[in-house]
């Protein structure tokens, strides 16, 4: 596609449920990165891959979080067991390569009830 | 560790005027990219310009200008002639993974 893709572009979950993120990069963008942006906040760093493997996944908060680009390209955010404060807007962002400038998605906002 | 500082919080001016926001990146790296961000109020980040540590050189683009200073680890950001439609939150970032806290520019008519 022309751009990050997000989906869904809103999510509403019940404490303590799982959900899944799903993140559509720009074509041929080998990194991509996941961030999280509360409420007056900067983004937040998650992860970060280079093709299908996470080449920084410091910024996970715990082990409820876990993401997967099995074939270099869609990656998938998991966060199980949410909880309230888990609620934020999840953005995805890709780049051709680490040095250059990432574009974003629109993200999905999380709230979980 | 690496840090972004943004020490302006808000900042408001007048249409026409000049406005330069700050940021500081602190890194023990010795090569990194240090990059600002756009946020308006529809909430997607626009990608506006892209400095790396070894180039000094003071750049302009339109109305964009940037300063980057290796010595003091800054890198300003100056919007010559503000307009109204670049009122939203802007975000220094650096090193890729870091985002400081963002400056609100508001720009009044």
């Amino acid at each position: 596609g022309a751009g990050v893709s997000q989906t869904p572009s809103n999510k509403v979950t019940e404490k303590g449920k799982y959900v899944e993120l799903r993140c559509d990069p720009i074509s041929g963008h080998t990194a991509l990165y996941w961030y999280r942006q509360s409420l007056g906040q900067g983004p937040e760093f998650l992860i970060y891959f280079q093709g299908t493997g996470a080449a920084d996944d410091s910024g996970l908060p715990n082990d409820r979080f876990f993401a997967v680009r099995p074939e270099g390209s869609v990656s998938t955010l998991k966060i199980q067991r949410t909880e309230r404060g888990d609620s934020a807007v999840y953005l995805c962002a890709s780049s051709s390569r680490w040095d250059t400038e990432a574009f974003f998605g629109q993200g999905t906002r999380l709230t979980v009830v | 560790a690496q840090k972004v500082t943004q020490a302006q919080t808000e900042i408001s001016v007048v249409e026409k005027e000049d406005v330069t926001l700050d940021c500081v990146y602190e890194t023990r790296d010795t090569t990194y990219y240090l990059f600002w961000y756009k946020q308006p109020p529809s909430g997607e980040l626009v990608f506006l310009i892209r400095r790396n540590s070894f180039d000094e050189q003071n750049e302009i683009s339109g109305r964009y200008s940037w300063n980057f200073q290796k010595s003091t680890s800054s890198f300003n950001f100056t919007i010559t002639a503000s307009q109204v439609v670049d009122s939203a939150v802007y975000f220094c970032l650096g090193g890729k993974l870091i985002f400081g806290q963002g400056t609100e520019l508001s720009v009044k008519p």
